[in-house]
């Protein structure tokens, strides 16, 4: 299985705040790389898919970029519905793997 | 706007089997090109693939649950199921129903999860 590996596990900032999050493959998976946001409670949801394709709807502070085995999610200016906890995923091969999660909390 | 919705008991006992269904809505599961799916999530825990079904009928399942696991459409109520034989307290979860894209395999739609609590 190819394992997904998020840095930070959680991470405080406040409103306003650009915020990285880190995705790394453990081989390459060349852009099969989809980030979705989870609130307590709810199913997560897509944010980004094939590494750097904005899903519709999604607000444009949301970007994405990588290939291969390492891969960022960028929040240019986090804003007070974004604290959740974001969830990488690799649809290149099969099982689909998540990363661990990343928490962002408001400092 | 398609919509999935989960249904099915929320307790099972142990060693039983774990069967639950995912109507769709605003789509059909036999046309286009999307991948039926089955996601799992334990609770304070990560999500977990267990498998789907493609829009041609064929399934791909996680190899950690494969001996256990089946995935089927049913098109004449516009559902996918799923059963998990032989279900232990680590089966324990919320379960979600999805639909996937094809080719990226991005998951674009989900259920609102279900909770399967496993105990006797």
């Amino acid at each position: 299985d190819i394992q997904m590996t998020q840095s930070p596990s959680s991470l405080s900032a406040s409103v306003g705040d650009r915020v990285t999050i880190t995705c790394r493959a453990s081989q390459t998976i060349t852009s099969y790389l989809n980030w979705y946001q989870q609130k307590p409670g709810k199913a997560p949801k897509l944010l980004i898919y094939a590494a750097s394709s904005l899903q519709s709807g999604v607000p444009s502070r949301f970007s994405g970029s990588g290939s291969g085995t390492d891969f960022t999610l960028t929040i240019s200016s986090l804003q007070p519905e974004d604290f959740a906890t974001y969830y990488c995923q690799q649809s290149d091969t099969s099982p689909l793997t998540f990363g661990g999660g990343t928490k962002v909390e408001i400092k | 706007q398609v919509q999935l919705r989960e249904s099915g008991p929320g307790l099972v006992k142990p060693s039983q089997t774990l069967s639950l269904s995912c109507t769709v809505s605003g789509g059909s599961v036999s046309s286009g090109s999307y991948y039926w799916s089955w996601i799992r999530q334990p609770a304070g825990k990560g999500l977990e693939w267990i498998g789907h079904i493609y829009t041609s009928g064929s399934t791909t399942y996680n190899p950690s649950l494969k001996s256990r696991v089946t995935i089927s459409v049913d098109t004449s109520k516009n559902q996918f199921s799923l059963k998990l034989n032989s279900v232990t307290a680590a089966d324990t979860a919320v379960y979600y129903c999805a639909r996937a894209q094809w080719p990226v395999r991005h998951v674009d739609y989900w259920g609102q999860g279900t909770l399967v609590t496993v105990s006797s």
